[in-house]
């Protein structure tokens, strides 16, 4: 059985570029999460939805960062324009019934 | 305050050795407490729930006091696989819920 995928796995950008990151969550999960991580911060939750519905966005840094959730299976995590500050590992969850997440391998993002 | 704080660590341990962490919160409307486990590189797995009660699995134990408002992981006879970052986990609810990481604890046991 498939776990969370991610992709990419990596990027590397310039400052003022856009970056799509995309996320496919565990069939018949409900909730789906962004979450960045970096060593300073640890991991902090971006967004949440519930039934492809924005529950709490109040992680989201700015207006520079948006996710959405057209169905129940495809999430995309989109910042623009990207800065230095935003390099980090940016991972998506998943959950039924909004107990045990189960993470994807991440998306490490650099930006230069 | 964090709503969640843990020592970074590192913890270095020898092979067969004890070691406990504690993660406190701030909330004391968090309802749902959880050890997550992360090898460097690799994503956050969970580890266990963490139950009034306390629980255990296999060699490790974890117990939660809300009167002082945390929680505990006890590892026994610590392997060299035991190496990574354990982080705590803290869920409020009251409207929408509310999941707040730890910065995490690193373990490293050595030989």
């Amino acid at each position: 059985d498939a776990g969370v995928i991610q992709s990419p796995r990596h990027e590397v950008t310039e400052m003022g570029q856009e970056v799509t990151l995309r996320c496919k969550p565990i069939s018949g999960h409900d909730y789906l999460f962004w979450y960045r991580q970096t060593m300073m911060r640890g991991l902090e939750l971006l967004i949440y939805f519930n039934n492809n519905v924005p529950i709490d966005d109040s992680g989201m840094p700015e207006d520079r960062f948006s996710a959405k959730m057209p169905n129940a299976s495809f999430s995309t995590l989109k910042i623009q324009p990207s800065e230095p500050r935003d390099s980090a590992v940016y991972f998506c969850a998943s959950s039924f019934g909004s107990e045990k997440q189960y993470f994807g391998p991440g998306t490490r993002l650099t930006v230069t | 305050r964090k709503e969640v704080e843990q020592d970074p660590g590192p913890f270095n341990v020898p092979e067969g050795a004890t070691v406990a962490f504690n993660c406190t919160y701030s909330n004391s409307a968090s309802q749902s407490f959880f050890w997550y486990r992360q090898d460097c590189r690799k994503e956050p797995k969970l580890l266990m729930s963490v139950y009034s009660s306390g629980n255990e699995d296999g060699r490790f134990t974890a117990q939660l006091n809300r009167a002082s408002q945390y929680i505990s992981l006890l590892i026994r006879d610590s392997k060299l696989s035991d190496s990574a970052t354990y982080l705590c986990v803290v869920k409020r609810t009251g409207g929408y819920q509310k999941v707040t990481f730890g910065i995490g604890t690193k373990l490293q046991v050595i030989p």
